[in-house]
């Protein structure tokens, strides 16, 4: 079974500056996508970025970007230039490549707080 | 224009009660989940229905019964409501397999969630 593991229950970061989202995850497969959802105080969850495993290039989403190292079966999210509406916890998402249906598996949440 | 709508996003009810979750999707998706959110907001996954058949059914008591009258709804009847079932419960669909000239519908999409508290 895939497990997915975010080792940093809350984050800071000031206002403008950068900051990074670890998550790891364990799989026995070659062909999975990951994804990093937020979810602000409203509780909606929102999609962030995604990543097809097969693909080398790191996704890019405006300011956010993530570092996937396959080898080392890490996933991280920067979040560049922080704003106060990126305060929230983000999800880190495994799912294996498509079938019919495929469930996510989550990571714990990383609780990002941005100050001014 | 809701993609993936739930209702009610609260509900408070008494233990023994038997009560459902709606959800509907706008999207066209022929896949729809349910997922559980802990207090510890642990999301778990809890079924599945691909066009109206179960694919996916987690270690979930019989107490909770998925029920998919058409592609765009799925369901969630509880019965006899227990303290521990307390938690927001998340509708998500998705496009399975995707087609070719889509090939992000795959994703899941979630629906606002919906809090129920058992007294």
């Amino acid at each position: 079974a895939q497990t997915v593991t975010q080792s940093q229950p809350e984050m800071s970061v000031q206002e403008a500056e950068t900051v990074t989202l670890s998550c790891t995850y364990d799989t026995s497969e070659s062909d999975y996508y990951l994804f990093w959802y937020k979810q602000p105080p409203s509780r909606q969850m929102i999609l962030v970025i995604r990543q097809e495993a097969y693909k080398q290039q790191n996704a890019t989403e405006n300011r956010f970007s993530v570092n996937f190292q396959k080898a080392a079966k890490s996933f991280s999210l920067k979040i560049s230039d922080s704003q106060l509406g990126d305060a929230a916890m983000y999800f880190c998402a495994y799912r294996s490549a498509p079938r019919t249906a495929s469930k996510l598996t989550f990571g714990t949440g990383t609780r990002l707080q941005v100050t001014l | 224009d809701t993609a993936v709508s739930q209702t009610p996003k609260y509900l408070v009810t008494q233990m023994g009660n038997d009560k459902s979750i709606k959800c509907e999707q706008n999207l066209g998706h022929d896949t729809m989940y349910w997922y559980k959110q802990d207090s510890k907001k642990f999301l778990k996954i809890m079924f599945s229905y691909n066009n109206k058949e179960l694919i996916i059914n987690e270690t979930v008591p019989n107490r909770f019964s998925p029920k998919s009258p058409d592609k765009a709804h799925l369901n969630l009847h509880i019965n006899s409501l227990e303290l521990g079932d307390s938690a927001v419960y998340f509708c998500a669909s998705s496009q399975e397999p995707p087609p070719t000239s889509a090939p992000s519908t795959d994703t899941q999409y979630f629906g606002p969630g919906t809090r129920l508290t058992v007294l």
